[in-house]
């Protein structure tokens, strides 16, 4: 079955570390994007990437970086520099980023990150 | 700025019950809008997608309707099931700071009773 791969599903951070989330999605899209989920708050983008070797910041890049080395995977990693770094992260994909496809989003099941 | 909001934030209805969740949103100039499910500690599934040139979209017991020009779209749920329970998520596609991206509300949480 064709779909969006997150892990894992549960990460612990101490104060000062470096994690990195893994999304991999097989369903041949182009775009793939990485969100962070608080409660009471909407999704809130962090980074996205249209195609390989390219990506763009998001409404809250800071303390995050990422890659796009393959079409089908774009790890998130979560720097010391992010100070508030507990939340649910969610990775999502689409055909493409241009409007006039109209196509809509693939999510992974998530990713809890908690600092200990 | 593109702001999307759904209320109420939380409902609970008996099972059997047809009910009806909203969305707003402020800028009329979308290129699509996409109602999600979530449960809890879990990923979103999509329901439903529309265009912005669609009036509706059917899916099963879902029905989903979105007015651009009034900014609003709302998604029915037909004989409300135990099962239903979850957040409801919309987006909305649109253009921001020359990039195209989905800004999503905050979601409705449902809650069926047996």
């Amino acid at each position: 079955d064709g779909g969006i791969t997150q892990s894992p599903k549960y990460l612990f951070r101490k104060e000062g570390q470096n994690v990195t989330l893994s999304c991999e999605q097989n369903l041949n899209h182009d775009a793939m994007y990485w969100y962070r989920q608080d409660p009471g708050q909407g999704l809130r983008l962090i980074y996205y990437s249209q195609i390989v070797n390219d990506f763009q910041k998001g409404d809250i890049a800071e303390g995050y970086s990422v890659s796009r080395e393959k079409k089908e995977s774009f790890p998130l990693t979560v720097t010391s520099a992010q100070k508030n770094p507990t939340a649910f992260y969610l990775c999502a994909s689409s055909m493409r980023l241009d409007p006039s496809a109209n196509y809509g989003y693939t999510f992974g099941s998530g990713t809890r990150l908690t600092v200990v | 700025k593109q702001e999307v909001t759904q209320i109420p934030a939380a409902l609970s209805v008996p099972e059997g019950e047809n009910l009806v969740l909203n969305c707003s949103f402020t800028d009329s100039a979308i290129y699509n809008l996409q109602w999600f499910r979530q449960d809890p500690g879990k990923g979103l599934t999509s329901l439903l997608l529309i265009q912005s040139s669609q009036r509706e979209q059917t899916s099963g017991r879902l029905n989903a309707s979105l007015d651009k020009s009034s900014g609003r779209s709302t998604l029915y749920i037909a004989a409300s099931q135990p099962g239903d329970s979850a957040t409801y998520l919309c987006a909305v596609k649109g253009k921001t700071s020359g990039t195209y991206k989905y800004i999503f509300g905050t979601g409705t949480r449902l809650k069926v009773l047996a």
